[in-house]
């Protein structure tokens, strides 16, 4: 099925590791985007990206790097995890900037 | 700076009345506004966007918002809750000239029977 999917769906860490969360969509969509969801916040953008090879900070980067090598692939990389990184990421995708996003099912982080 | 503000964390309304979600925003140019629905575990779902065309808006699931700019509001109304409709609901804003979407802090709607 086309659609948005982002593995694993649950993880537990401990701190200092490194994890990756991996985000696979198949629309071919150019703008891909990472956020966290948190008690009392929301969501907060972490990193986006308009197309392969270009990607760009948003609200709350620091402890987080993130690739394109290809359209279809956006994964968010907790380069040495920390407790403050506990939290639900959402993916999400669109074809235009001005079009709605899409949103893939989420990865819940626990970091220990 | 954008910012968007939903009014009340939790509202809760009975099966069959009324339902009526609170989403203020500030913005100094014309703005692009969403809401979104997630039911738990899942991922968001777009419900209805304002882009500029109507002010009254259709969604899916019986939903629809007004945009009302001097008001600075685009509150989202369902005529008659159903208990398929307890979710959080969160209200998004985003202008030509910001790619970022700007989310307000959600509101959990409950339906009692």
């Amino acid at each position: 099925d086309a659609g948005i999917t982002q593995s694993p769906r649950y993880k537990i860490t401990e701190t200092g590791r490194q994890v990756t969360l991996m985000c696979h969509q198949t629309w071919s969509h150019s703008y891909m985007f990472w956020y966290r969801q948190d008690l009392g916040h929301g969501l907060r953008l972490i990193y986006y990206s308009a197309a392969a090879d270009i990607t760009d900070k948003g609200e709350v980067p620091d402890g987080y790097v993130v690739s394109r090598s290809k359209t279809e692939n956006f994964p968010l990389t907790l380069e040495s995890a920390t407790r403050s990184q506990t939290s639900v990421y959402f993916c999400a995708s669109s074809g235009q900037i001005n079009q709605p996003q899409h949103f893939g099912d989420g990865t819940r982080l626990s970091i220990l | 700076a954008q910012s968007v503000t939903q009014l009340g964390s939790h509202v809760s309304v009975s099966e069959g009345a009324l339902v009526l979600l609170r989403c203020n925003y500030s913005s100094s140019v014309p703005p692009y506004l969403f809401w979104y629905v997630q039911y738990p575990n899942q991922g968001l779902q777009l419900l209805l966007k304002y882009t500029s065309a109507a002010t009254l808006v259709k969604g899916i699931n019986g939903f629809e918002a007004e945009f009302k700019k001097s008001e600075t509001s685009f509150h989202l109304t369902k005529p008659s809750a159903h208990m398929s409709d307890a979710a959080e609901y969160f209200c998004a804003v985003r202008t030509d000239s910001n790619y970022q979407l700007i989310w307000g802090a959600g509101t959990k709607l409950i339906i009692k029977p």
